[in-house]
């Protein structure tokens, strides 16, 4: 089992739609839960952090995390075209290290 | 955020050679981390830089092939050695920085630099 999850997609949504991207992991003391977008070519970018159960917002951008389910979410609303990239999904167990699922690419359509 | 930048961008590069990446950062970090990335793909791991200590490498990373430097707490380099065309990637630099809000410590990366081995 991966130890971060993610599905790869393509996942396509009209402009001005919501954009739902998952992630789930399997270390269950793990601590800190991040976004990363990655535009073609580019270095990931940080875009969302959480650290407890709950809802986080951020502009347009809202992270959820469900830490008795192992699972980690990202909601992106009134999606853009500029939102198409590839969405990575990291997590620190505890220690220094931060794990990175494979990601998921985001088309969104004009 | 930290500021982070590498040379060189871009490479190309003939099988048998190796190419030294530089990493430098606008403020003192602890821990430097270098991190390969093939076409499609995510993010491997390649080792841990500590300063004044040597670096921790990933499982299927050695360092022979990819001697690592950590002179001071805002430069590292990454050396590919004796590289061959599955050493092509885009090898990127990233830091822990201090944590936002009081939590824990977040990584930024580097731009990368593209490395194509013929």
């Amino acid at each position: 089992q991966k130890e971060v999850e993610q599905n790869s997609g393509p996942l396509s949504v009209p402009e001005g739609a919501i954009a739902s991207l998952n992630c789930t992991y399997s270390d269950r003391g793990s601590q800190s839960f991040f976004w990363y977008r990655q535009y073609s070519g580019k270095s990931p970018e940080l875009i969302m952090f959480i650290y407890s159960n709950g809802d986080k917002e951020d502009g347009r951008f809202t992270a959820q995390l469900n830490k008795a389910s192992q699972y980690v979410s990202l909601l992106i609303r009134d999606s853009q075209p500029s939102d198409s990239a590839t969405y990575l999904c990291a997590v620190t167990p505890g220690g220094f290290k931060t794990i990175f699922g494979a990601g998921t690419r985001l088309f969104v359509k004009a | 955020s930290a500021v982070i930048s590498q040379k060189p961008s871009r490479d190309i590069c003939q099988r048998g050679t190796s190419l030294t990446i530089q990493c430098q950062v606008d403020s003192q970090v602890t821990m430097m981390f270098w991190y390969r990335q093939q076409p499609g793909q995510s993010l491997t791991l390649i080792a841990t830089a500590n300063q004044g200590s040597e670096a921790t490498y990933e499982s299927g990373f050695v360092i022979d092939k990819f001697p690592i430097s950590r002179p001071n707490l805002t430069f590292s380099t990454l050396t590919v050695s004796n590289m061959s065309p599955e050493d092509s990637s885009i090898y990127l630099c990233s830091v822990d920085h201090p944590g936002l809000a009081g939590g824990t410590d977040t990584q930024y990366f580097g731009p990368g630099t593209r490395l194509t081995v013929l």
